[in-house]
């Protein structure tokens, strides 16, 4: 199975900043990598599917990239409402199962 | 609107069962691939189950054996059966619809979700 490490685990920020999260998988997933928000009491959404590209009505601060094992999440220009959690997913065709990164807990300074 | 509405939660005690409901609306559950994934209280999210639209279904190894996934394309309905229920299984299910290639599968449509609770 492949495995998936996501850092951090939690960051803080200043509005204005520009945030970087990180996932790695255990082997090449190629660019088969996607990206999801969740914030307080809500379910996910959909932010970045395929390492880089963004999701229909998602605002462009948000960006994705990376191939192999190596990928990244950024948001340019950090606003109050993208306080949530954030999640790395992969798909392994063998065995057929869903996997997805430990999240990471993004709070505002 | 492509909608997913999830039912049938609730508290049931350790060994029990219980059969979750999602109603989708807007699109075929029949012809998709859905999902439940499980997110247990302050912890990550956890997927569970997945149904082809061609019907084959495949498992997290933590619930094999005792979850069952399937639908009813005629009331374009997902169902997740749970039995033999533990503690560790209390979590909010979400109904999630996916999008699939040979090497690729994400989730472009979630329901609120529904809550279990094992006690």
């Amino acid at each position: 199975d492949i495995q998936m490490t996501q850092t951090p685990s939690s960051l803080s920020a200043s509005v204005g900043d520009r945030v970087t999260i990180t996932c790695q998988a255990s082997q090449d997933i190629r660019n088969y990598l996607n990206w999801y928000q969740q914030k307080p009491g809500k379910a996910p959404k959909l932010l970045i599917y395929d390492a880089s590209n963004l999701e229909t009505g998602v605002p462009s601060r948000f960006s994705g990239s990376g191939s192999g094992t190596d990928f990244t999440f950024t948001i340019t220009g950090l606003q109050p409402e993208d306080i949530a959690t954030y999640y790395c997913q992969l798909y392994d065709n063998v065995p057929r199962t869903i996997t997805f990164g430990q999240g990471t807990r993004l709070e505002i300074k | 609107e492509v909608q997913l509405v999830e039912s049938g939660g609730g508290l049931i005690q350790p060994g029990g069962s219980l059969r979750l409901s999602c109603a989708a609306s807007g699109f075929s559950v029949g012809s998709n691939y859905m999902s439940w994934v499980r997110q247990a209280p302050g912890k990550g999210l956890e997927w569970v189950a997945i149904i082809y639209s061609g019907g084959s279904t495949y498992y997290a190894d933590s619930v094999k054996g005792r979850i069952t996934i399937s639908r009813d394309n005629t009331k374009n309905t997902l169902y997740l059966q749970m039995y033999s229920l533990r503690a560790e299984d209390t979590a909010v299910y979400y109904c999630v619809r996916g999008i699939r290639g040979y090497y690729y599968y994400y989730m472009d449509v979630w329901g609120k979700g529904t809550t279990v609770t094992v006690s």
